[in-house]
């Protein structure tokens, strides 16, 4: 059974990086054709798809954050990551890492992690 | 303002079956799968429907979906108090030349 947990400090300042990592157990994050993936969810709004990761590395990013977003993979350690740079306090949400099904354009999300609530306040 | 659009609330009684639109444009779901999400308090949303209407293991056939051009519909019948939640769809969109996946706003399912 394939899981993932999302980590990270909840808290980060205005303009600075908001930093997540995203651990997948019970399965390789190299093996099989998935999409890793970043979903956010501001607080009692709707999910933002925020990017993802394919297996061989390949990234796609939301049009309207994708000046600000990296999302990479560490195939040793079993993670994949995501940062946000210049963050505001619109940014403030619960990110999510989740798993979709590997065809391009997939937005079928299988698994999820439980969320993190990261606020963005100084 | 989502690029899907969906009813912000519904509700029924128990018992009862409830339909749930999500609507879009020929670059998302006229042209690609939709799937549907229930997102109970508190919790990550679940997979309640992929392929536009294909069940992932262990979801219960009181829950269905459909497409019908450049609009997908999420049934659930037999309504449970253990239903009332937040249903999103979602799907693939390629009005640009990368393409991202969209959701749509949001129903809360209420139970009456």
């Amino acid at each position: 059974q394939v899981q993932l947990q999302e980590s990270g400090p909840g808290l980060v300042k205005p303009s600075q990086t908001l930093s997540l990592t995203c651990t997948v157990s019970g399965g390789s994050i190299s093996s099989g054709s998935y999409y890793w993936s970043w979903i956010r969810q501001p607080a009692g709004k709707g999910l933002e798809w925020i990017g993802r990761i394919y297996t061989s590395g390949s990234t796609n990013y939301n049009p309207s954050l994708k000046s600000r977003v990296t999302i990479s993979v560490d195939t040793s350690k079993n993670q994949f990551s995501l940062k946000l740079s210049s963050v505001t306090a619109a940014d403030t949400a619960v990110y999510y890492c989740a798993r979709a099904e590997g065809y391009s354009s997939s937005s079928v999300y299988d698994y999820w992690g439980q969320g993190t609530l990261v606020t963005v306040s100084s | 303002q989502s690029v899907l659009t969906q009813p912000p609330s519904v509700s029924a009684a128990p018992g009862q079956k409830v339909t749930i639109s999500c609507s879009g444009s020929s670059s998302n779901i006229g042209n690609n799968y939709v799937s549907w999400y229930q997102q109970l308090p508190g919790t990550a949303p679940k997979l309640l429907i992929y392929d536009n209407n294909k069940r992932p293991s262990g979801i219960p056939d009181r829950f269905s979906g459909s497409k019908s051009g450049t609009s997908a519909t999420l049934g659930i019948t037999g309504l449970q108090t253990g239903d009332e939640a937040d249903y999103y769809c979602g799907t693939w969109d390629s009005s640009l030349s990368a393409g991202n996946v969209v959701f749509g706003g949001g129903t809360k399912l209420t139970v009456l």
